[in-house]
This record gives structure tokens, sequence and C-alpha cells, in this order.
């Protein structure tokens, strides 16, 4: 078993639509959890950190469920730049990387 | 933009050479990851650097070695070279111990193995 899944994507939307990533990790121990955006031939980058309590982030809201193992990404009212590939991070002594999931958002 | 250069950009290298890639760290950052990205996969972790010294390492051989230096830049070295090694190498940087933090990515370096 990967230690972080993610769906396997690619995911294409209309413009305004809602979209929704899941992630699965395996190590309960795991301690920091992030989303992370990587566009085509790019670093990736920080989305958003994700909290035990929920967190949003203007059309971005975050979820993690520790019980569960278990963290999503909801994205509301999607653009044309949303368009890119979302990275689910877990960190405890270092960060794993699921593969990503591909999001294509069109006019 | 995070600060974190890597050189160089694009590197072509056959099997059985060896290849030096670099990082340098934004400021005041003291830990240093590489990363390892195939096509089509995210990041695996190679391992970690905390104020020159080795934090953790992934689950790749000994073949991949680093440094770390007192400015807190960075290196990997890939040994015998494979054609599995062809992916792109990305580093990140944290200000603390790294490990949980966010990290902060350099462009990479794309690396073809022929």
């Amino acid at each position: 078993r990967k230690e972080v899944e993610q769906d396997p994507g690619p995911f294409n939307v209309p413009e305004g639509a809602t979209v929704a990533f899941n992630c699965t990790y395996s190590n309960s121990a795991s301690q920091s959890f992030f989303w992370y955006r990587q566009d085509c031939r790019k670093e990736p980058k920080l989305l958003m950190s994700v909290y035990s309590s929920g967190n949003e982030d203007g059309r971005f809201t975050a979820q993690l469920n520790r019980a569960s193992q278990y963290i999503s990404l909801l994205i509301r009212d999607s653009k044309l730049s949303d368009s890119a590939t979302y990275l689910c991070v877990v960190g405890h002594n270092d960060m794993r990387f699921g593969a990503g999931t591909r999001l294509t958002v069109k006019p | 933009e995070t600060g974190v250069t890597q050189s160089p950009t694009h590197l072509i290298k056959t099997r059985g050479q060896q290849v030096t890639l670099r990082c340098s760290s934004q400021s005041g950052h003291n830990t240093v990851s590489w990363y390892q990205q195939a096509l089509g996969q995210g990041p695996q972790f190679i391992f970690q650097y905390y104020r020159e010294e080795e934090n953790g390492r992934g689950n790749f051989p000994p073949r991949f070695s680093g440094l770390q230096f007192p400015n807190y830049s960075s290196e990997l070295n890939v040994n015998a070279l494979e054609l599995d090694d062809s992916a792109l190498y990305l580093c990140a940087t944290t200000p603390g111990r790294g490990g949980e933090e966010t990290q902060y990515f350099g462009p990479g370096t794309r690396l073809l193995v022929l």
C-alpha cells in the first residue's frame, strides 16, 4: 500500500464547478498535512496547510479526519487558472507526497 | 518566488556516468530535502540534511548521496546512472529542522539518462 494515495483523476470540469479531491495516508503517526499545487513543468507550491479543525482560504476548503486518515480539498467556483496537479502531502519525520490529481477547468 | 535556486536546469547524461546537482537554500533555512519526481508521479523523498548532517533518508540506494555545506547550500550526487534515474530532481528548504514543516521548492533540475 502506498503511504499517500490520491484520486487518480484526471478531473475535467467546467468553469464555476465545485470539485473535491480525496487523499488517504497510511502512517497514523503523521503530524502535518498539506495540499500543494504543481503547474505543468514547474515546481510544487504550497496551496494550504490542513488542520484538524478544517480550514478555508477563499474558494478552497481543506478537511482532515485523523481517525479515518483521510484528507480532502474542495474547490468552489472553479477558475481556468485552477488547472494544475494537486498533490496531497503528509509529514512525519519527512514529507511524503501522493501521486497527484490533475485538474483541468474548461471554459 | 521562494528564493531557492537549483543548477543546472537541464542535464543529459549516459548510463553509468555520475552527476552532481546543486541547490542554494533560501536565506535562514537550515534544512534541505531532495526529491525525485518521475513523469506522472509525485515527488519521492530521497534524503534530508539539517546543519550539514543527514537527517532522514527515503528508499533510495547508496549511489544517491548528498552534502550540505556551512552556508546550507547542498549537492545531490548520483553515481552509476541508470535509465530510470531520468526525472525532475527537486530540492526544498525549510527554516527549522524540517521534516513536517512547509517545504519551499526550487525550480528543479531535469535529468535525462540515455
